[in-house]
């Protein structure tokens, strides 16, 4: 079974630009998570989505939103960036809710410039 | 505030030698998982271990789980190069009705060959 894949891997962007990032879950996960990791303030959850639905939300502004299609694929948009968005954005999938295993990609590597 | 705080932050040991770390955490949760970290990369599960259950074994790795302390401790024994990483605990967090996943901001353990 293919593991969970995130694209782009690398990705360098100058403030107030947008960025969208995705993630293709496991073949038959339905629920995907994003998290935000930086040295600082660690591992943050973003956001869950689950059969296209947003079931949870993290403490993160508007400009942070996401979505989830039918085939359980999932992005998230990064609006107006500011420095302090430079960090690793990792998606997970999992079988069901939050409290499953989570199964996590590769990450993105997002720089603002 | 964090739901998971791992301790210690670092740990550094030879090759062969057993590795504890440690979770202490918050509020009342559904269960607790492990999950490691190589080089920034993405994150990898490693146990999980429900709040009804005070053990649990998965090859050289032991969890224990007291709810009573609301703290968790991870094992390895016979430690080897390859499991120099990031262990972080994560903990399962409600909110308003649903959940999300709060993670630690890990213990940095290094196995020296």
């Amino acid at each position: 079974k293919a593991g969970v894949t995130q694209t782009p891997r690398y990705l360098i962007k100058t403030r107030g630009q947008q960025v969208t990032l995705s993630c293709s879950p496991i073949s038959g996960h339905r629920s995907v998570s994003w998290y935000q990791q930086t040295p600082g303030q660690g591992l943050q959850f973003l956001f869950e989505y689950f059969s296209e639905t947003q079931r949870n939300k993290g403490n993160f502004p508007g400009r942070f939103s996401g979505r989830q299609f039918s085939n359980s694929r999932s992005e998230m948009n990064v609006s107006t960036l500011e420095l302090g968005d430079s960090a690793l954005y990792l998606c997970a999938s999992s079988l069901g809710p939050m409290n499953y295993e989570q199964y996590f990609g590769p990450g993105t590597r997002l720089t603002v410039t | 505030s964090q739901q998971g705080e791992e301790d210690p932050q670092a740990l550094s040991i030879q090759e062969g030698e057993n590795a504890t770390m440690n979770c202490s955490y918050k509020t009342s949760i559904n269960n607790l998982q492990w999950y490691r970290q190589n080089s920034g990369r993405g994150l990898v599960h490693l146990i999980l271990i429900r709040s009804n259950e005070r053990e649990k074994h998965s090859g050289r790795l032991r969890v224990t789980l007291d709810t009573s302390k609301k703290s968790s401790s991870l094992l390895i024994t016979a430690s080897r190069a390859a499991d120099t990483a990031s262990y972080f605990c994560a903990t399962d967090h409600p909110q308003g009705g649903s959940e999300k996943l709060v993670f630690g901001k890990g213990t940095k353990l290094t196995v020296n060959p």
